[in-house]
């Protein structure tokens, strides 16, 4: 069965990094493209990031450009985002999803349980 | 902002039907994207309700049916109960922005 589990989550100040990780299983990983989607607290979904199966292209929420870095270990299936400059406004839980298919405008089909990440002085 | 819009709420009594909109643009629910659809009971992690405009993951009752027409797609919930109670939320691709959207959602209440 498919599984992803994030981790790296946790409190940290404005302006620090952080660095979240997905591990996955039960499919293979090096065959689709992968996603972050963040909700903040009490707020909707946001897209924030894919990168593709093979790692060699990736696509960005508009705003957040510049900060955060999507990318993947095939060797390892593994999912990260690297986070920058963190705001308040990025307080929010992070899940890890898994595309259906290589393709733009698929759907997601399975998602991780999610980590909250929390940036406060 | 989302470029998806959904109505905040909608609500019904047991047994009744509801409907969600989403109203797009020619970038993404009008351009050749599917719209999908997920349901979120607050606490728990979204889960696909709806692909591909209307089509039912299994295990989805048949009381969830999904439509798209022009710019706009639509949720719509028949013999609404209870365990409905939940946000929920439309998404797509937009070819304009190059990427994936999320619509506003909508809370759906059972009175």
């Amino acid at each position: 069965q498919v599984q992803l589990v994030e981790s790296g989550g946790g409190a940290v100040q404005p302006g620090r990094s952080l660095r979240l990780s997905c591990a996955a299983s039960g499919f293979t990983f090096n065959s689709l493209g992968m996603h972050w989607v963040r909700q903040a607290p009490g707020k909707g979904l946001e897209w924030v990031a894919v990168v593709w199966s093979r790692g060699d292209h990736q696509e960005y929420a508009d705003s957040l450009k510049g900060r955060f870095t999507i990318s993947r270990d095939n060797s390892k299936n593994t999912l990260y985002l690297q986070m920058n400059s963190l705001r308040a406004d990025d307080t929010a839980v992070y899940y890890c999803v898994k595309e259906f298919l290589a393709m733009p405008g698929t759907y997601f089909d399975y998602w991780g349980q999610g980590i909250l990440v929390t940036v406060s002085s | 902002q989302s470029v998806l819009t959904q109505p905040p709420s909608v609500s019904g009594a047991p047994g009744q039907r509801v409907t969600i909109s989403c109203t797009g643009s020619s970038s993404n629910v009008g351009a050749r994207y599917d719209v999908h659809w997920y349901q979120q009971v607050p606490g728990t992690v979204p889960k696909l309700l709806i692909y591909g405009n209307s089509n039912r993951p299994s295990g989805v009752p048949d009381r969830f049916t999904g439509s798209k027409s022009g710019t706009s797609a639509s949720l719509a919930i028949t013999g609404l109960q209870s365990e409905d109670e939940a946000d929920y939320y439309c998404q797509s691709y937009d070819s304009s922005l190059r990427a994936y959207v999320f619509g506003t959602g909508t809370r759906v209440t059972v009175l």
